[in-house]
């Protein structure tokens, strides 16, 4: 156990649907990243949040957005969804320094369908 | 950009040591880590090492890394069946101020009882 847990743990949409994910960072954590991973693949890096604001970001589009909270707990948000958006989203936590390199520690995911 | 490469599958019997590879591109990488991911699951962090190490130890996982080659291995001795998982190696970089975790494709592995 991580200590980092995410709602719900499954979700079906349908396409043109909007979704929000949420995610409660493990406790003295002020930094969560959220990847998503399709089905045979590893994890690919959406963004990260440090202290309530966006702090890096991948190669995924505007319609994946993000929001922290002063608790460091988060929110994913996906609008329009696409087929291609079905997958595991999974949030990570860690304790942080602006350009530090702490290791991160998983929650279990959430498994979106999108049909 | 980063990338960081993995064989897809390895079988082992049981009671025998396991050895997973992977390869990095990342000479920026600061930690590389190795998680494992049960069916159904989320990451479980395994271990990790410092890039400034050679050599990690933690009961039956020895993770070796070889930076001039940018090649990390993953030794797991006495493999038991609840091993059987997907282990991921992921490298830790980024620019800008942030830090970002390059995963592999994953490697299978199946021990055999």
């Amino acid at each position: 156990e991580t200590g980092v847990t995410q709602s719900p743990t499954h979700l079906i949409k349908t396409r043109g649907q909007q979704v929000t994910l949420r995610c409660s960072s493990q406790s003295g954590h002020n930094t969560v990243s959220w990847y998503q991973q399709a089905l045979g693949q590893g994890p690919q890096f959406i963004f990260q949040y440090y202290r309530e604001e966006e702090n890096g970001r991948g190669n995924f589009p505007p319609r994946f957005s993000g929001l922290q909270f002063p608790n460091y707990s988060s929110e994913l948000n996906v609008n329009a969804l696409e087929l291609d958006d079905s997958a595991l989203y999974l949030c990570a936590s860690s304790a942080q320094q602006r350009g530090g390199r702490e290791t991160q520690y998983f929650g279990p995911g959430t498994r979106l369908l999108v049909l | 950009g980063e990338d960081v490469e993995q064989s897809l599958f390895l079988s082992v019997r049981e009671g025998d040591s396991s050895v997973i590879n992977c390869t990095y591109t990342d000479s920026s990488s600061t930690y590389l880590y190795w998680y494992k991911q049960e069916p159904g699951a989320g990451l479980q962090l395994l271990t990790y090492i410092f890039s400034n190490m050679d050599m990690k130890q933690d009961q039956r996982l020895t993770v070796l890394l070889n930076k001039k080659d940018k090649h990390l291995s993953l030794r797991i001795a006495d493999t038991q069946t609840g091993d059987s998982a997907i282990y991921f190696c992921a490298e830790s970089g980024g620019s800008g101020g942030y830090q970002k975790v390059t995963f592999g494709t994953g490697t299978k592995l199946q021990v055999i009882p």
